[in-house]
């Protein structure tokens, strides 16, 4: 497909448990961005890729959290020892150069819950 | 962490009329500003980038102005349609607002 793609759309697991969620952006994007959206607020930043790199992991609330884009294209977002508190939609965007001065391209979203 | 904030919370129009949202950033450090439209059980949907004080964007019946030195846009829809009902989110940059949810009435 020609969109940002997210695996798998809806996601429960165990509290501690391990989980990790798949981006796939729009073929020749440079740029991927990371955020986790809950009830009534906005999109939270978390991470941004240019190229395979972390240009800017600021976002992340601590080091349960953890993603990786090894070739540049495909990421995914890694969440050790899962607690209540992250569950969430988890949104990925790309775009085609980076630094968030051009407009990002969503998925639809993963939807973990944590019980 | 940039502080975005945009208000209203929530809007309820009637069909055919015209509305407009805030958004505000810190002035400071300006980068980008941009506009999405979020529908429910869809993905953000880019409205606009913008990037120069004063830039006025115009898509159909929507456009947008920004003022980067006092840390403000608008957002205005004309003759608002029942299929502009979404939630209006902001960013700067990375850094989101909570969203304006439009809701227009037939």
């Amino acid at each position: 497909g020609a969109g940002v793609s997210q695996t798998p759309s809806n996601k429960v697991t165990e509290k501690g448990k391990y989980v990790e969620l798949r981006c796939d952006p729009i073929s020749g994007h440079t740029a991927l961005y990371w955020y986790r959206q809950s009830l009534g607020q906005g999109p939270e930043f978390l991470i941004y890729f240019q190229g395979t790199g972390a240009a800017d992991d600021s976002g992340l609330p601590n080091d349960r959290f953890f993603a990786v884009r090894p070739e540049g294209s495909v990421s995914t977002l890694k969440i050790q020892r899962t607690e209540r508190g992250d569950s969430a939609v988890y949104l990925c965007a790309s775009s085609p150069t980076g630094g968030g001065g051009t407009e990002a391209f969503f998925g639809q979203g993963t939807r973990l819950t944590v019980v | 962490i940039l502080n975005v904030e945009q208000s209203p919370q929530s809007l309820h129009v009637q069909e055919g009329d015209s509305t407009n949202f805030t958004c505000s950033f810190p002035s400071s450090n300006f980068y980008a500003l941009h506009w999405y439209r979020w529908e429910t059980a869809k993905s953000p949907e880019a409205l606009f980038v913008m990037t120069l004080n004063g830039d006025e964007k115009k898509k159909g019946r929507i456009s947008a102005t920004l003022n980067t030195k006092e840390g403000y846009s608008y957002l205005y829809i004309k003759g608002s349609q029942p299929e502009d009902s979404a939630t209006y989110l902001c960013a700067s940059r990375f850094y989101f607002g909570t969203g304006t949810s439009l809701t227009v009435i037939p």
